[in-house]
């Protein structure tokens, strides 16, 4: 089974200060970790995901995200808030074998401040 | 990346009614999945669309009231029944390529008023 637990509901920033939003998991396995995004009104939309491989990933819109295995973590971080980052963000967990069903944290709302 | 298209965008329902939702992706995809976001929520799994068979269903979700059909590789519908204020939400279609396994993409979703 899995869960994912993401720290902070609101989270508001400067424009061009750092974003942080944190993500926690459980899993009983290996699990592959996704961040999404959901701009209002919209469905959502894959930032970055880590599967197998860097801990380090890379993802659109300036996105990263490190998987820590001994924390249990999949933060996502941006160097420079801008206005246009203002959404709401969702970490999800799968399995990483035999099991596609994703796992949804409540989500984190960023709001940009100018 | 597979296009995924939801009909209707949106719709305003009387309660008792039912709802019939269509999600059309552009090419075939191995899985089919269907979520509701509840006002302010995160997203719950319903089901997992099967073709030629039943959807597999989640805890706290039946067939009777989330009537599911998937009768190719590129189309599938959700009915929502009966329907109650409750279900107000966000319900999205979502899906699985074969090329690119470890993406699931998400279609813009339907979202329901039942007054």
């Amino acid at each position: 089974a899995q869960s994912v637990t993401q720290l902070g509901s609101h989270v508001s920033v400067s424009e061009g200060a750092l974003v942080l939003l944190r993500c926690n998991y459980s899993s009983s396995v290996p699990p592959y970790l996704f961040w999404y995004v959901q701009y209002p009104n919209q469905g959502l939309q894959l930032l970055l995901k880590y599967t197998t491989g860097a801990t380090l990933v890379k993802g659109i819109n300036g996105f990263e995200a490190e998987f820590k295995k001994s924390e249990t973590s999949f933060h996502l971080t941006k160097p420079s808030a801008h206005m246009s980052d203002a959404a709401e963000y969702f970490c999800a967990v799968r399995a990483n074998f035999g099991n596609e069903k994703l796992t949804f944290g409540t989500g984190t709302r960023l709001t940009i401040i100018p | 990346s597979a296009v995924i298209s939801q009909k209707p965008s949106r719709d305003i329902c009387q309660r008792g009614t039912s709802l019939t939702i269509q999600c059309q992706v552009d090419s075939q995809v191995t899985m089919m999945f269907w979520y509701r976001q509840q006002p302010g929520q995160s997203l719950t799994l319903i089901a997992t669309a099967n073709q030629g068979s039943e959807a597999t269903y989640e805890s706290g979700f039946v067939i009777d009231k989330f009537p599911i059909s998937r009768p190719n590789l590129t189309f599938s519908t959700l009915t929502v029944s009966n329907m109650s204020p409750e279900d107000s939400s966000i319900y999205l279609c979502s899906v699985l390529q074969f090329s690119s396994y470890n993406e699931q993409f998400f279609g813009p979703g339907t979202r329901l008023t039942v007054l």
